[in-house]
């Protein structure tokens, strides 16, 4: 995960907004995804966006693009004891080989 | 289809013996990939098929790594003398390429290996 650099712990109160940042380095990223990790399981997408595109809102989900900054971040809202995982940011450069960071551990207290 | 599967999702090895792990990707999605997870890290790159040709293989797959994709559909991934260092979590994930609407890679659950 050397090219894509994330935050390594988020502490959110239940019921509070939740903000995950990410940035990358390969600008010829097509597609950016996020994927969460819950404890012994293996990742499951949450969501993704289109390098063309500055914004994507997928229910509590809010994805921002930045890539003139290379900036990627996720927004959960209305945060939930499930939603503490470990969410990894990953990008995906012109050879189609998805590469990601190093994960950001979501911990939701009451 | 029931997604990407992997068998098996455990596996206790003692230090030296060989193991071999499968991936059943998903049937329609022509590319799959393998990937190591250790602890507190991200999925770090293995190697990845498209159909059954190996496109890449990543520095971190020594001499005792091998992975096969015989006819386009399964994959294994057999680790000749593990050591202590194997001991991972060795995640198995498809997609298509080209990519049309559907461009996600989808994971299995992983296997994960204890080498003792």
């Amino acid at each position: 995960g050397e090219d894509v650099e994330q935050s390594l712990f988020l502490s959110v109160r239940e019921g509070d907004s939740s903000v995950i940042n990410c940035t990358y380095t390969d600008s010829s990223s097509t597609y950016l995804y996020w994927y969460k990790q819950e404890p012994g399981a293996g990742l499951q997408l949450l969501t993704y966006i289109f390098s063309n595109m500055d914004m994507k809102q997928d229910q509590r989900l809010t994805v921002l693009l930045n890539k003139k900054d290379k900036h990627l971040s996720l927004r959960i809202a209305d945060t939930q004891t499930g939603d503490s995982a470990i969410y990894f940011c990953a990008e995906i450069p012109n050879d189609y080989k998805l590469s990601f960071g190093a994960g950001t551990t979501v911990t939701v207290r009451a | 289809d029931t997604g990407v599967s992997q068998d098996p999702r455990h596996k206790i090895t003692k230090r030296g013996q060989n193991v071999t792990f499968r991936c059943d990707p998903i049937s329609e999605h022509n590319r799959l990939y393998w990937y190591r997870q250790t602890l507190g890290q991200g999925p770090e790159f293995l190697t990845y098929f498209q159909n059954e040709a190996q496109l890449e293989k990543s520095r971190l797959l020594s001499d005792r790594f091998s992975a096969e994709r015989p006819k386009g559909s399964f994959s294994t991934l057999e680790i000749q003398r593990t050591e202590q260092g194997d001991s991972a979590m060795y995640l198995c994930a498809s997609s298509s390429f080209p990519p049309g609407g559907d461009t996600e890679a989808f994971f299995g659950q992983g296997t994960r290996l204890t080498v003792v």
